[in-house]
């Protein structure tokens, strides 16, 4: 067991830019969630996916977000046309079953920097 | 829409010097609330989950405890490695994520 592990640590890109981050769960978690996180503030829900399906997405997923699971494995988010506002800590994390049994984990998180 | 406040927003502690982190929640029917700490640059690492008013739970020099509209974390005798960001997140009966409070970020100083 390696953890949830999020590719990059880091990102600096031009705004305009599109990027991509990974997540990579820990390996027999079937539920994954990306969060965000601003400076000072505590994580707000993006989006979950069970295995594959994409179940719920937040209003704050706006239409240049999109994310994905293929095959139910790691989960890529891609932002397109970046703004200075995306600039923050993108958090993945997986869990087992239901939450409330088994609890999140969280990787270390993609900072992005828009300048 | 569920919401979660903590305070105080920040807390300086001199080693040794007991205190307690609130967090308040207004959601609709609670299934649980989580406490999580996180160092600087990383995710953030569970603590506990408590499911019912009334319900206590301990981990080394940190107790958490929960009521009908509050979880309290107290901190005993703490060291400078207990310094961090405390985050408490509510779930819900109507939500399938957490939501998180803004943290309190705790400093235990020498």
């Amino acid at each position: 067991d390696t953890g949830v592990s999020q590719d990059p640590r880091h990102k600096i890109t031009k705004r305009g830019q599109n990027v991509t981050f990974r997540c990579d769960p820990i390996s027999e978690h079937n539920r994954l969630y990306w969060y965000r996180q601003t400076l000072g503030q505590g994580p707000e829900f993006l989006t979950y996916f069970q295995n594959e399906a994409q179940l719920e997405k937040s209003r704050l997923l706006s239409d240049r977000f999109s994310a994905e699971r293929p095959k139910g494995s790691f989960s890529t988010l891609e932002i397109q046309r970046t703004e200075q506002g995306d600039s923050a800590m993108y958090l993945c994390a997986s869990s087992l079953g239901a939450p409330l049994n088994y609890g999140y984990t969280f990787g270390s998180g993609t900072r992005l920097t828009v300048v | 829409e569920d919401q979660v406040t903590q305070s105080p927003e920040a807390l300086r502690l001199q080693e040794g010097e007991s205190s307690s982190l609130n967090c308040s929640y207004t959601v609709s029917g609670l299934r649980g609330l989580f406490w999580y700490r996180q160092d600087p640059g990383k995710g953030p690492e569970f603590l506990f989950t408590l499911y019912s008013a009334g319900e206590e739970k301990e981990k080394e020099r940190l107790k958490a405890t929960l009521t009908k509209k509050e979880s309290f974390l107290h901190i005993t005798a703490p060291k400078p490695e207990d310094s961090a960001t405390y985050l408490c997140a509510a779930f819900s009966g109507s939500a399938r994520q957490l939501t998180f409070g803004s943290g309190t970020q705790l400093t235990v100083l020498p």
